[in-house]
């Protein structure tokens, strides 16, 4: 089943321990990208990449690194978390490709990770 | 730049009713994406619909439907004869055909009532 997964799912820490959260993706995916849901704002990027070693900022960056060493896996690490970062995280993965002379698009979202620290 | 603007915070309608959705964008591109997601009270995005710039056909599926037009840079949904199990938070999302990144509208929360 082709479908990206997220760890973990619900996390509770606390201010300054550094945290991982894993996505992995197994459809070959060239994009990846990391986007947080606040009340209010709706969905923001993180940061995407869009192949092997090729990671840029998205629009809330600020407090969070990425890293993309192999295709299928794009962990978002908190080094110092703090109580703003609160949020419900959304890893995605997506294609472009041309078929019937035109080009599509699929995305894939991930269930989401709720973390909250305090 | 790109923006998605969503104007309805909040909707309450009873069920059985119809109601729309509203979606506006503003982009430069001429090759863009619009997507609509659904997230219900368990938190994950479920994707309703993906419609490319150069298809201008409105879809129905179900109970839903859509309403693409260019010429007011709208992507309106309309879901006919509510149903509880709609209450949801609703987004609507636009992303360029040359990156990833995707512009979020900040979501209609809609409730529907018995």
């Amino acid at each position: 089943e082709a479908q990206v997964t997220q760890n973990p799912r619900y996390l509770i820490t606390v201010t300054g321990k550094k945290l991982t959260v894993t996505c992995s993706q197994n459809m070959n995916h060239e994009y990846m990208s990391w986007y947080r849901q606040d009340p209010g704002l709706g969905l923001r990027q993180i940061y995407y990449s869009m192949n092997v070693e090729v990671t840029d900022k998205g629009d809330v960056p600020e407090g969070y690194k990425v890293s993309r060493k192999e295709k299928r896996n794009f962990p978002l690490i908190l080094e110092s978390p703090s109580p703003n970062q609160t949020s419900l995280y959304f890893c995605a993965s997506s294609l472009f490709y041309t078929r019937g002379g035109g080009t599509h698009n699929e995305q894939f979202f991930g269930p989401g990770t709720r973390l909250t620290v305090l | 730049a790109q923006k998605v603007t969503q104007a309805q915070t909040e909707i309450s309608v009873v069920e059985k009713e119809d109601v729309t959705l509203d979606c506006v964008y503003e982009t430069r591109d001429t090759t863009y994406y619009l997507f609509w997601y659904k997230q219900p009270p368990s938190g994950e995005l479920v994707f309703l619909i993906r419609r490319n710039s150069f298809d201008e056909q409105n879809e129905i599926s179900g109970r839903y439907s859509w309403n693409f037009q260019k010429s007011t840079s709208s992507f309106n949904f309309t879901i006919t004869a509510s149903q509880v199990v709609d209450s949801a938070v609703y987004f609507c999302a636009l992303t360029l055909g040359r990156d990833d990144k995707i512009i979020f509208g900040k979501g209609t929360r809609l409730h529907i009532l018995p």
